[in-house]
């Protein structure tokens, strides 16, 4: 069974530039998570979807961060402008809908430098 | 509101046993999780536990739940140098949403 699947693996950008990052879950997974892990944090909830619809953005910075999952399968992580904080690893993950499944599945990771 | 702590680092000996200790604070706590994560990797899930269960056990890994006390631990046996990780401890509530708490994660130093 394929994993959840993220590009680009890395990306370094300046600040105030745009970064996108993909997402590709395990298949027939219903629910989608966006976490942020900061170097030496445990990561942190941005976004969760079930389905095409929003769970969860209250972690999300609204400001410069966006994420769509229009079909309900694939995701598109966006951050414009990007800030020196923003270095981070965004971390995708997917899990069967709450009720039907308890194991959430992480993939490798984007790791975002801003310079 | 919910937080998860872990001490920050363990170092133990090949072929010793490793704890790694999780203190949590949601009480509606339905599942517990240990992810590891290698050096430029991504989480991988280890073994989680459901909150009316006091034990588990899978091969080398021991997960022990104190649910009275809100702490969680994990005992690796026979720790290899391949262990050396870090392990993040993760709680789940018991809102419909599914989402995980991290702790902040404990590096584990595995000594030849």
């Amino acid at each position: 069974e394929a994993g959840v699947a993220q590009s680009p693996r890395y990306k370094i950008i300046e600040k105030r530039q745009s970064v996108a990052f993909w997402c590709n879950p395990i298949s027939g997974h219903a629910t989608l998570y966006w976490y942020q892990q900061i170097l030496g944090q445990g990561p942190k909830l941005l976004i969760q979807f079930q389905n095409n619809g929003v769970v969860d953005d209250s972690q999300l910075p609204k400001d410069r961060f966006s994420a769509e999952r229009l079909k309900g399968v694939d995701s598109t992580l966006k951050i414009q402008p990007a800030k020196l904080e923003d270095s981070a690893v965004y971390l995708c993950a997917s899990s069967l809908e709450p009720g039907r499944g308890n194991t959430i599945y992480f993939g490798e990771g984007s790791w975002l430098t801003v310079v | 509101g919910e937080d998860v702590e872990q001490s920050l680092f363990l170092s133990v000996r090949e072929g010793d046993s490793s704890v790694i200790n999780c203190t949590y604070t949601d009480s509606s706590s339905t599942y517990l999780y240990w992810y590891k994560q290698e050096p430029g990797a991504g989480l991988q899930l280890l073994t989680y536990i459901f909150s009316n269960m006091d034990m588990k056990q899978d091969q080398r890994l021991t997960v022990l739940l104190n649910k009275k006390d809100k702490h969680l631990s994990l005992r690796i046996a026979d720790t290899q140098t391949g262990d050396s990780a870090i392990y993040f401890c993760a709680e789940k509530g018991s809102s419909n949403t599914g989402k995980l708490i991290f702790g902040q994660g404990t590096t584990l130093q595995v000594k030849p």
